[in-house]
């Protein structure tokens, strides 16, 4: 069984439409992370819930809604989408704060056109 | 400046050689990860250290809080080592600060 999986794996839609990425992980864990990796390969946090309550948003534009229904799932919405949206976002979770193991999911790759 | 910064950005060699990969941060931190992402786009974390030094098989970790420094090396690379390498710290409880990657290719 996957650990942290994500749905779709691969995405290619138009300017200006609405799409949502689906996270779930298996293993129990409290925290959960959405991460975007730039064409650069640089790998920057967006947000991170801990047991489905929001605990940090990195200036990320709004146009960007995480859900958590609960702390098994974390769901990432996009409105209007753009250009610049295109990029891998990756999943994550932990057992918790402070010094616990991280483990991704394998990443959703988003292609605006 | 990146607030985590590592070196070097490429790193060829052929396979056998030593290899270390080194990672400097200007924050104060819980922990230190080491990454390790694949062509394929997988991540997996190798390592998590706040302390001293760990091993698994042929990679070794190293941490100097003092020196706000930490290492990953490599014995006997195999091209099967060929990937990219990230440095993350966890900054606070819960966030997570990246390295821009370091991309290392062993030839055979």
């Amino acid at each position: 069984d996957t650990a942290v999986s994500q749905t779709p794996k691969y995405l290619v839609t138009q300017m200006g439409n609405d799409k949502s990425i689906k996270c779930e992980q298996n293993l129990g864990h409290d925290t959960m992370y959405w991460y975007k990796q730039d064409s650069k390969k640089f790998l920057k946090i967006m947000f991170s819930y801990n047991n489905k309550e929001l605990i940090i948003n990195e200036t990320v534009p709004n146009r960007f809604s995480p859900k958590s229904p609960d702390k098994a799932h974390l769901n990432l919405h996009i409105n209007s989408l753009e250009l610049g949206d295109s990029a891998v976002y990756f999943c994550a979770s932990r057992a918790g704060t402070g010094g616990y193991h991280i483990y991704f999911g394998e990443g959703s790759w988003l292609t605006v056109v | 400046k990146n607030e985590v910064e590592q070196s070097p950005q490429n790193l060829t060699a052929q396979e056998g050689e030593f290899i270390t990969i080194n990672c400097s941060y200007s924050v104060g931190i819980s922990a230190l990860h080491w990454l390790q992402q694949h062509p394929g786009g997988g991540i997996v974390s190798l390592f998590m250290l706040s302390s001293g030094k760990k091993k698994h098989g042929r990679l070794i970790a190293t941490i100097n809080i003092q020196e706000k420094h930490s290492s990953l090396h490599i014995t006997a690379s195999h091209p099967r080592d060929s990937a990219v390498y990230i440095c993350a710290v966890i900054k606070g409880a819960q966030k997570l600060v990246f390295g821009q990657g370091t991309r290392l290719t062993i030839n055979p």
